[in-house]
């Protein structure tokens, strides 16, 4: 499967724990996203990475909340002291620079946190 | 109010029928517009780009139209497979790529 994938798929953690997701992008694709998605709503942007650059932060990224992407290929996005309102399904995307409508970004299954 | 507005539904349509789903964006700055799909419990998938001159893409047409901010996806023959939530989405220009979504329009097509 040559398509974004993303590990774990489900975390249950308890309030105040850390937990730290995995998105490792299509192999060619040089831009990598962060979105939060919570029920019946659609996605939030929360970050972008141009190779290992971080570009771009949401106000919803609050200090709890840190993305990375050393090598410019997998990215980990870590929330520290869990709060419940953090539970939501977090969806990693990538994309090859092209601009435009043409720049497609490609979605992964994501990773749905609960938070008890 | 939301940067992209869309009517949540659910529409609830028969097999065959023509549905029209309607989005409004706020931001004039918006340069890329767009239609995703996204299943139950699944992954949003981009269904189209929308452009000002319209786009067809089978059964379904998308239109554009800047000046009164507005987007628009037709379904003709509707199918049961086509049952999903349809996000509008718009980006803008400049440096930023992330994507807006709307909250999305669920359709369900009934045999």
């Amino acid at each position: 499967d040559t398509g974004v994938s993303q590990d774990p798929r489900h975390k249950i953690t308890k309030r105040g724990q850390n937990v730290t997701f995995r998105c490792d992008p299509i192999s060619e694709h040089n831009r990598l996203y962060w979105y939060r998605q919570t029920l019946g709503q659609g996605p939030e942007f929360l970050t972008y990475f141009q190779n290992e650059a971080q570009l771009e932060k949401s106000r919803l990224l609050s200090d709890r909340f840190s993305a990375e992407r050393p090598k410019g290929s997998f990215s980990t996005l870590e929330i520290q002291r869990t709060e419940q309102g953090d539970s939501a399904m977090y969806l990693c995307a990538s994309s090859r620079i092209a601009g435009g409508p043409r720049e497609e970004q490609f979605f992964g299954p994501g990773t749905r946190l609960t938070v008890l | 109010r939301k940067e992209v507005e869309q009517d949540p539904g659910p529409f609830n349509v028969p097999e065959g029928a023509t549905v029209a789903f309607n989005c409004t964006y706020s931001n004039s700055a918006s340069q890329s517009f767009f239609w995703y799909r996204q299943d139950c419990r699944k992954e949003p998938k981009l269904l189209m780009s929308v452009y000002s001159s319209g786009n067809e893409d089978g059964r379904f047409t998308a239109q554009l139209n800047r000046a009164s901010q507005y987007i628009s996806l037709l379904i003709r023959d509707s199918k049961l497979s086509d049952s999903a939530t349809y996000l509008c989405v718009v980006k803008r220009g400049g440096a930023t790529n992330k994507l807006i979504f709307g909250t999305g329009t669920l359709l369900a097509v009934q045999p």
